[in-house]
């Protein structure tokens, strides 16, 4: 069962634009709510996370937003940069020690 | 702070064997998290252990297993493998749990079964 839904395959932006990367779950009981970045040959590295009290969290370049009644999440990155092409997982936890994840957005920013 | 450390990075096995898949956890850390990621499935939640304990599985098949030591090195077996067991596995730590902690990944062990 995908809980945790990442319709776009890939994205590819300009450099220097901004990158919106989605989510989408259905679990209403997820409370806690994370990217993480991963490089080809890597693992996944922590990106930035939410909990459910707020609907947004920024961390430099990157923004999270958190939209509890359409249950959607979104990654903002702005400006984007050529090293920040990856493939981008959104994650949730519902609080019983089970992290659900998405299938991964690939983001190619362009020179 | 050493990462953590997923021993072999490549594995090729046939059908029908077993295979024994090892992590180090980051110092410090008690939770260790097994995941296996596929193409277009992304990365889905095999287990958890902390302080040797299983505190939650994900929805694979018995011939996944686990298990935990008490310096928090844990390992992962897989019976009777399957051609669909091909995929990346990775292992993650994570101070007190999944939940609301952020989780650091190994690179991973890719395991091909032919």
């Amino acid at each position: 069962d995908q809980q945790v839904k990442q319709n776009s395959p890939s994205l590819s932006v300009q450099e220097g634009r901004i990158s919106i990367l989605n989510c989408d779950y259905t679990n209403s009981m997820f409370d806690y709510f994370l990217w993480y970045k991963k490089y080809p040959a890597e693992g996944p590295t922590f990106l930035i996370s939410i909990s459910s009290i707020k609907d947004k969290n920024e961390d430099g370049r990157f923004t999270v937003f958190l939209n509890k009644s359409a249950k959607h999440l979104s990654l903002h990155i702005v400006p984007s940069q050529p090293g920040d092409s990856a493939v981008y997982f959104c994650a949730a936890s519902a609080g019983i020690d089970d992290m659900r994840f998405g299938a991964g957005t690939r983001l190619t920013v362009k020179p | 702070k050493a990462g953590v450390t997923q021993t072999p990075r490549y594995l090729i096995k046939t059908r029908g064997q077993q295979v024994t898949l090892s992590c180090s956890p980051i110092s410090g850390h008690r939770s260790v998290s097994w995941y296996q990621q596929t193409p277009g499935q992304g990365l889905q939640f095999l287990f958890e252990y902390f302080s040797e304990t299983q505190r939650n599985k994900g929805n694979f098949p018995g011939r996944f297993s686990g298990r935990q030591f008490s310096n928090s090195r844990s390992e992962m077996n897989v019976s009777t493998l399957e051609l669909g067991d091909s995929a990346l596995y990775l292992c993650a730590s994570s101070l007190n749990g999944v939940y609301n902690s952020p989780l650091h990944f190994g690179n991973g062990t890719r395991l091909t079964v032919t």
